[in-house]
């Protein structure tokens, strides 16, 4: 399978933990996003990597959150100090930019719970 | 935040005909309309784009309006797998690439 993959699927957490997902993009897109979803809402965007560059990042994404993505291909996302709050599924999409088109392909995503 | 205004919810037959709406009434020229879907507990699945001109593809078809300031999804045979969460997204443009907001979305549920 060629698509993006995420790691692990499933993380149970307690309160105050440090967690990290890893997140495998299709092996040719040189662009990264990392999404949060929770229940009942659409994704909502964190940060964005072009490359090893991280060049955006929401006002969502805290300073517990940091993301890498040190040679350009996988990325990590770690949260420190985790929160009830920061339940949620942590979704990943891979992109590459050809002229206008920059359609983005999600991973499965990594549900973390926090108790 | 999202760009654009879809119904929560809608019911199709299966076999019938499902049309999704989608209103975008502040696009810019140069943006575009993404639709996406994404079936419980799974990440998002593209199914098509669009600037201004209609589109067709494998899985559905997008209609465009002319002044762009609405579209419409169209999956010409809804099947029961076709139950799923559709999100209407318009790609904005920023200083360092291209940012997706999304909606709630319109879940659609096709009915035996």
């Amino acid at each position: 399978d060629t698509g993006v993959s995420q790691n692990p699927r499933h993380k149970i957490t307690k309160r105050g933990q440090n967690v990290t997902f890893r997140c495998d993009p299709i092996s040719e897109h040189n662009r990264l996003y990392w999404y949060r979803q929770t229940l009942g809402q659409g994704p909502e965007f964190l940060t964005y990597f072009q490359n090893e560059a991280q060049l955006e990042k929401s006002r969502l994404l805290s300073d517990r959150f940091s993301a890498e993505r040190p040679k350009g291909s996988f990325s990590t996302l770690e949260i420190q100090r985790t929160e009830q709050g920061d339940s949620a599924m942590y979704l990943c999409a891979s992109s590459f930019m050809q002229g206008a088109t920059d359609t983005q392909y999600f991973g499965p995503g990594t549900r973390l719970t926090v108790l | 935040d999202a760009k654009t205004t879809q119904p929560p919810s809608m019911d199709c037959a299966e076999g019938r005909a499902a049309n999704l709406p989608c209103n975008h009434s502040t696009i810019s020229g140069n943006e575009y309309v993404y639709w996406y879907r994404q079936i419980h507990s799974q990440g998002p699945q593209y199914i098509i784009h669009g600037l201004k001109n209609n589109e067709t593809n494998e899985m559905a078809s997008l209609i465009i309006t002319e002044d762009r300031k609405s579209s419409t999804l169209i999956l010409p045979h809804a099947t029961l797998r076709d139950t799923a969460v559709y999100y209407c997204i318009v790609r904005v443009a920023t200083n360092t690439g291209n940012q997706f907001y999304f909606g709630t979305g319109t879940s659609l549920t096709v009915i035996p």
